[in-house]
């Protein structure tokens, strides 16, 4: 099963600054994916990161906000923008192995914006 | 859309009691997934379901898919308090997935 890490694991930011969260995956994936999760609920997914194209994103988050890069099969990076205390919340990197269907995520950057 | 609903959204069971968390889905889809999700950590896989009539069973967890209900159940057996958790069913379609509300689960001792 991939091994997932992520950088931060945690910040508190001031509003209006931006921080940029990487994921580092331990085996090369095509599909990698960004979710919040802000506290006590559910997961939503932000956007898509195949390496060599463009992240696609869900509804309701753009890329001037969020940011994403996918140099290769490895790595992500995503960005928080302009940040308000509205993005405090869980920023959870996911990659999908073909193999096996498995779906594994990350452990999560938790993000405190004052 | 696709839309996941999950019921019961909460849950506080005695251990040793049998009981069924139920995920309904909007939409066909190409896979389903049920996660465990402990205070503060990260999700873990429990159970990835392919194909309709399929039964997956680890320790006092069995999950069961019906396609054609768009229908899928998490049983617990004997629950134990170490299952005390939050549990999200998650739908795939086009290679996205979906997450249910979760499902707070506290047991009892």
């Amino acid at each position: 099963s991939a091994v997932i890490s992520q950088k931060p694991s945690r910040d508190i930011c001031q509003r209006g600054t931006s921080l940029t969260i990487q994921c580092q995956v331990d085996s090369q994936v095509t599909m990698m994916f960004w979710y919040r999760q802000q506290p006590g609920q559910s997961l939503t997914l932000i956007a898509t990161a195949n390496q060599g194209s463009e992240a696609t994103y869900e509804s309701g988050f753009v890329i001037d906000k969020f940011p994403i890069s996918r140099p290769n099969l490895t790595f992500s990076t995503l960005t928080v923008s302009n940040m308000s205390p509205e993005d405090s919340s869980i920023y959870l990197c996911s990659v999908w192995e073909r193999d096996s269907y498995e779906q594994y995520f990350g452990p999560g950057t938790r993000l405190t914006v004052t | 859309e696709l839309k996941v609903e999950q019921n019961p959204l909460f849950l506080s069971m005695q251990e040793g009691k049998n009981y069924t968390i139920y995920c309904n889905y909007s939409t066909t889809s190409d896979r389903l997934y049920w996660y465990r999700q402990d205070p503060g950590k990260s999700l873990e896989s429990l159970f990835v379901l392919l194909s309709n009539g399929a039964v997956k069973q680890e320790g006092r967890l069995m999950a069961s898919l019906d396609t054609k209900a768009r229908l899928s159940t998490l049983h617990i057996t004997a629950a134990v308090h170490d299952l005390s958790a939050t549990y999200f069913c998650a739908v795939d379609r086009d290679d996205k997935i979906i997450f249910g509300k979760g499902t707070r689960l506290h047991i009892l001792p």
